[in-house]
């Protein structure tokens, strides 16, 4: 069963520090998504990235974040200055089409801001 | 804008036994797709079931099953024959027809499988 890698698995960062989470989507897969779960709360929408851009993103996904696709297997989450609030677990998700029932998530990222 | 409700924060059911996690959404698209996550204590998101706004029959999975109710706005999530490794958090989602599909979760509800 192809399935979406995240790494590392927790990281721990100082406050104001850049973070970069790195996820390896399904080869074949066209369409990628991050997402954050702050602990004890609901999973929520950062960012989607299609065709080598971004093709939507929340209001959460300010500034401070980035995504790159830099090679033909990498999909990165970068956060420029990290805040406590940014302590989370990150998903990373990717689909062959743009229908979220083909949606596969990784294992997440845990990040913690001290 | 979407909205999941989830009310059920926790939920306990016997081994064996049926269980139904209640899930009511809002939308004023009229093509969306519903869909029902597991995520265990191992943090990961397992999809379990989906069911699109114009589908006729409930979608059914295996011992899952979602008892859709289009005009009162619910999506409840039914296991049958409950077994210890159903204990989990459970999320219901949204998605809509524009855009690239992203995803609204509602808050989760954790069931715990009981010996």
């Amino acid at each position: 069963e192809p399935e979406v890698t995240q790494t590392p698995s927790h990281q721990v960062t100082q406050m104001g520090q850049e973070v970069i989470l790195r996820c390896v989507p399904i080869s074949n897969h066209l369409y990628f998504y991050w997402y954050r779960q702050i602990l004890g709360q609901k999973v929520e929408f950062l960012v989607s990235f299609y065709n080598n851009e971004i093709s939507e993103k929340s209001e959460i996904f300010d500034d401070q974040f980035s995504v790159e696709r830099p090679d033909g297997s990498n999909f990165t989450l970068k956060i420029r200055s990290t805040k406590l609030e940014d302590s989370a677990m990150y998903f990373c998700a990717s689909s062959e089409t743009d229908h979220p029932r083909g949606y596969t998530f990784g294992s997440g990222t845990r990040l913690t801001v001290v | 804008a979407q909205k999941i409700t989830q009310t059920q924060p926790g939920m306990f059911v016997q081994e064996k036994e049926a269980v139904t996690l209640d899930c009511t959404y809002d939308t004023s698209d009229p093509s969306y797709g519903l869909f029902w996550y597991k995520q265990p204590s191992s943090g990961e998101m397992i999809f379990l079931i989906y069911q699109g706004s114009y589908d006729q029959q409930n979608a059914t999975e295996g011992r899952y099953s979602l008892n859709f109710q289009k005009a009162r706005k619910s999506a409840n999530l039914v296991i049958s024959a409950s077994q210890l490794g159903d204990s989990a958090m459970y999320f219901c989602a949204m998605s809509n027809s524009g855009g690239y599909q992203k995803v609204t979760f509602g808050t989760g509800t954790k069931l715990q499988v009981i010996p």
